[in-house]
């Protein structure tokens, strides 16, 4: 069974700072998808990452993807209460995607 | 504009009694895919379809029915067998090619009364 996991769930940031989300899979894919979730709110399509080393950033999110580690990473750079959310990543394997459990964010001003 | 649409976006059903969400797509997808989020959790993937006439069950299909009589559209029915059907619904589609991407409707938020 593929296992998405992310870390952590929980993360409360103050302003300006800096922070990184995990998103580790358990099966050979190069297909990675984020997405943000306001409360009450469908998904929201943020990065699509679909090689090995790709990269992609889009204001103060950065994503990346390490196919033979596994493991993406949303980076974070000077926080902005704006960025308040749930964020999950996903992989498309075997025609499905998989998403990870999720990782609510919350900027304090 | 091209989207996935879903409906109704509130619904309330009785015990006992089966209800039908509607997903609509105008975006020329192959797949078609049924979500269910409860409070504070991540998706959970009900059936999804990758053709016209053909579905296949995911992690959580007991109590849940689909059809696919149409590209367009992935009705989902909750029958009176799902004893905990208070969830929010999201349906996604996407292509099935090499750059495939999940695209979602609003959601569908269902409730017992």
């Amino acid at each position: 069974e593929l296992k998405v996991e992310q870390n952590p769930l929980f993360l409360s940031m103050q302003e300006g700072k800096n922070y990184t989300i995990y998103c580790n899979y358990s099966t050979t894919s190069d297909r990675l998808y984020w997405y943000r979730q306001d409360p009450g709110k469908s998904l929201e399509s943020l990065f699509v990452l679909l090689s090995n080393g790709a990269v992609k950033q889009e204001g103060r999110l950065m994503a990346s993807l390490d196919t033979k580690a596994r493991l993406s990473t949303l980076h974070i750079t000077a926080a902005v209460h704006d960025l308040s959310a749930t964020y999950f990543c996903a992989v498309y394997y075997w025609n499905q995607f998989y998403f990870g459990t999720g990782t609510s964010l919350t900027v304090i001003p | 504009d091209g989207g996935i649409t879903q409906s109704p976006k509130y619904l309330f059903r009785k015990e006992g009694q089966n209800v039908t969400l509607s997903c609509e797509q105008n975006l020329n997808h192959d797949a078609m895919y049924w979500y269910r989020q409860d409070p504070g959790q991540g998706l959970r993937l009900i059936y999804y379809s990758q053709i016209v006439n053909d579905f296949q069950k995911g992690d959580i299909a007991e109590g849940y029915s689909v059809s696919r009589e149409k590209k367009e559209s992935f009705p989902l029915t909750v029958t009176s067998a799902q004893k905990n059907p208070t969830a929010f619904y999201l349906c996604a589609s996407s292509t099935i090619d090499r750059y495939t991407e999940a695209f979602f409707g609003q959601g569908t938020r269902l409730t017992v009364v």
